[in-house]
């Protein structure tokens, strides 16, 4: 397998800019999982899900953020309006069962 | 809530040489898994080793070892006969056994190799 896929692997955009991140998670897994790095705040979840469904979203700092999951093979994380604060690196990650957690490479968004 | 700390922001260890990298953790359940990840210069997070917290013995994978002391609610992590290719970010991760998806990341901890 090839790993979780994320892409792209870096995306430079202006605010008010609407900016889609996506992600493949390993074939079988049942979990997927976003989360967002920074200096400052380090590793946070921003949301989860369980079979497709959203799970818990509460680490999602607000509505310009939107997580979906159509099928078992691909989840997009969109923000709109995107906004200077929102550069980081946004990682995808998959398990089975909740079991071990692997990561993609991440995205490294930067918004001007 | 749980937390995890690591407070060694920075640690450098010659090549060849032994490191151990600290963490410590605070919860209040009795069965958890604990986890070290490895993050190089690539960004990807690499899973290194994981616990259970039910099992005593310390987990191993090949130059990798962690001393779990569950009273002190430590979780360290040494790396043996240091490789060039061991200079990352590593980070130390708590998750709860009652809710799989619940995973607590430390700080993390800057790991140089010097030749």
């Amino acid at each position: 397998d090839a790993g979780v896929i994320q892409s792209p692997r870096h995306e430079v955009t202006e605010m008010g800019q609407e900016v889609t991140l996506r992600c493949k998670p390993i074939s079988g897994h049942d979990y997927l999982f976003w989360y967002r790095q920074t200096m400052m705040r380090g590793l946070e979840l921003l949301i989860y899900f369980n079979n497709n469904v959203p799970i818990d979203d509460s680490g999602m700092p607000e509505d310009r953020f939107s997580a979906k999951m159509p099928n078992a093979s691909f989840s997009t994380l969109k923000i709109q309006p995107s906004e200077p604060r929102d550069s980081a690196v946004y990682f995808c990650a998959s398990s089975y069962r909740g079991e071990k957690l692997f990561f993609g490479s991440g995205t490294q968004l930067s918004v001007l | 809530a749980q937390t995890v700390t690591q407070s060694q922001p920075e640690m450098s260890v010659q090549e060849a040489e032994t490191v151990t990298l600290s963490c410590t953790y605070d919860t209040s359940e009795s069965d958890y898994y604990l986890f070290w990840y490895k993050q190089p210069p690539s960004r990807q997070m690499i899973l290194v080793i994981r616990q259970e917290a039910y099992k005593q013995q310390n987990a191993t994978e090949n130059r990798f070892s962690v001393n779990f002391q569950k009273a002190a609610k430590s979780f360290s992590l040494k790396i043996s006969d240091s490789q060039l290719g061991d200079a990352a970010m590593y980070f130390c991760a708590y998750r709860s056994a009652y809710n799989n998806n619940d995973m607590r990341f430390g700080a993390g901890t800057r790991l140089t190799v010097k030749p």
